[in-house]
């Protein structure tokens, strides 16, 4: 029961260039989606959320997109920087209190100098 | 900046035997979580913890595993008789609210 895909296991860039990784969801009732980031051994880092009131926010060089008819989220990174590589992970949740994520499979993002 | 801490960083059991994970959450967070991932695989939650009694948990978390908060400062994930397939990164999450949903940097748990 995969509620929240990430259907691209890799992604390689240039430095300078745009990232865009791609989550799908299936659970309508989904209406709170986070990215984290996270390095081998360590735990998932948060970098960026969006509530399904919004389609957009914007945090730095990070922008995540919400099409809600489509159930899809993006995530834009630029300039990518060879730091940003890592695996990405979608995660979604019912409500923004005290609920479960529901993770994607990660997207390993690579950035090449 | 605020972190969640997790010990110990490894840990390697035989089967059948207890493990205790322990994590410090942030202090001022209200809900407290555990989730696995096991090699190559997702993230996946395990289950919720708020006022003192799970919240929520997930069909993973069964009669082989509980959870404590024994004395407001700790939060612990014991496995009562672990199995080959316990074998995971254990990692503990505190929030409150989402912005500031945190994870522990993880429990390597080794079933041998």
């Amino acid at each position: 029961d995969q509620q929240v895909k990430q259907n691209s296991p890799s992604l390689s860039v240039q430095e300078g260039r745009i990232s865009i990784l791609n989550c799908d969801y299936t659970n309508s009732m989904f209406d709170y989606f986070l990215w984290y980031k996270k390095y081998p051994a360590e735990g998932p880092t948060f970098l960026i959320s969006i509530s399904s009131i919004k389609d957009k926010n914007e945090d730095g060089r990070f922008t995540v997109f919400l099409n809600k008819s489509a159930k899809h989220l993006s995530l834009h990174i630029v300039p990518s920087q060879p730091g940003d590589s890592a695996v990405y992970f979608c995660a979604a949740s019912e409500g923004n209190q005290g609920g479960k994520l529901i993770f994607g499979q990660g997207t390993e993002l690579s950035v090449k100098p | 900046e605020p972190e969640v801490t997790q010990t110990p960083s490894h840990q390697v059991t035989q089967m059948g035997q207890e493990v205790i994970l322990r994590c410090v959450p942030i202090s001022n967070h209200l809900y407290f979580y555990w989730y696995r991932q096991i090699l190559g695989q997702k993230v996946e939650f395990l289950v919720s913890f708020y006022n003192n009694e799970i919240s929520e948990k997930s069909e993973i978390f069964d009669d082989q595993f509980s959870v404590e908060r024994p004395d407001g400062s700790n939060f612990t994930l014991k496995i009562r008789s672990t199995k080959l397939e316990d074998s995971a990164m254990y990692f503990c999450a505190s929030s409150e609210p989402f912005y500031g949903y945190t994870f522990g940097s993880g429990t390597r748990l080794t079933v041998v």
